[in-house]
């Protein structure tokens, strides 16, 4: 199984900061990766899809890249409302389909 | 709009069974790749089945031989049959569209499963 491991697993930044959150694939998964939002008490929100394709209704602020095995999501400037936890997801070599730890995002 | 409603989290005892039941409006369950991905608590995303369009289905190895996947056409609902349900499977459970296959867009709110004696 391909392992999926998250950086920072939690992170504190102000209203207006650029944050990014990384992303690391066991094995070469190409841009088979997604990102998610989860509020707390909530379903998962997808925001990325191909590693890098901006879901219809997500923010302009949230932008992802990478490819092979290294993948980030960024957040261009922090409003309170991306408090939530981001998961990526991959779908290199399935099944089956695992994602990182998540990252828990919390405002300063 | 699609939505999906779930029902019949419960708390069951070790060894006990369960079906959980996902309702889809918007969407039709046999036409789409479906899935359930459950979340123990605190704890992050864990995919645990699939059933694609052609009924081919998919299970965790936690899972397999005791969890089943299936949908009824008829009443559009997409199914979990949990047997043999140990405390490790306390999660909240999550039906989900898998577009594509590979990326959950549209979630249920969730079913509470909590084993324990």
């Amino acid at each position: 199984d391909i392992q999926m491991t998250q950086s920072p697993s939690s992170l504190s930044a102000s209203v207006g900061d650029r944050v990014t959150i990384t992303c690391r694939a066991s094995q070469d998964i190409y841009i088979y990766l997604n990102w998610y939002q989860q509020r707390p008490g909530k379903a998962p929100k997808l925001l990325i899809s191909d590693a890098s394709n901006l879901e219809a209704g997500a923010p302009s602020r949230f932008s992802a890249s990478g490819s092979g095995t290294d993948f980030t999501l960024t957040i261009s400037s922090l409003q309170p409302e991306d408090i939530a936890t981001y998961y990526c997801q991959q779908y290199g070599n399935v099944p089956p389909i695992t994602f990182g730890q998540g990252t828990r995002l919390e405002i300063k | 709009e699609v939505q999906l409603a779930q029902s019949g989290g419960n708390l069951v005892q070790p060894g006990g069974s369960l079906r959980l039941t996902c309702e889809a409006s918007g969407i039709s369950v046999s036409d789409n790749y479906m899935s359930w991905i459950r979340q123990p608590p605190g704890q992050g995303l864990e995919w645990v089945s699939d059933v694609y369009r052609n009924d081919i289905t998919f299970y965790a190895d936690s899972v397999k031989g005791r969890f089943t996947i299936s949908r009824d056409r008829s009443k559009n609902t997409l199914f979990l049959q949990m047997n043999n349900l140990r405390n490790e499977d306390t999660a909240v459970y999550y039906c989900a569209r898998s577009r594509g296959g590979n990326r959950f867009d549209f979630w249920g709110q969730g079913a509470p499963v909590i084993v324990s004696s």
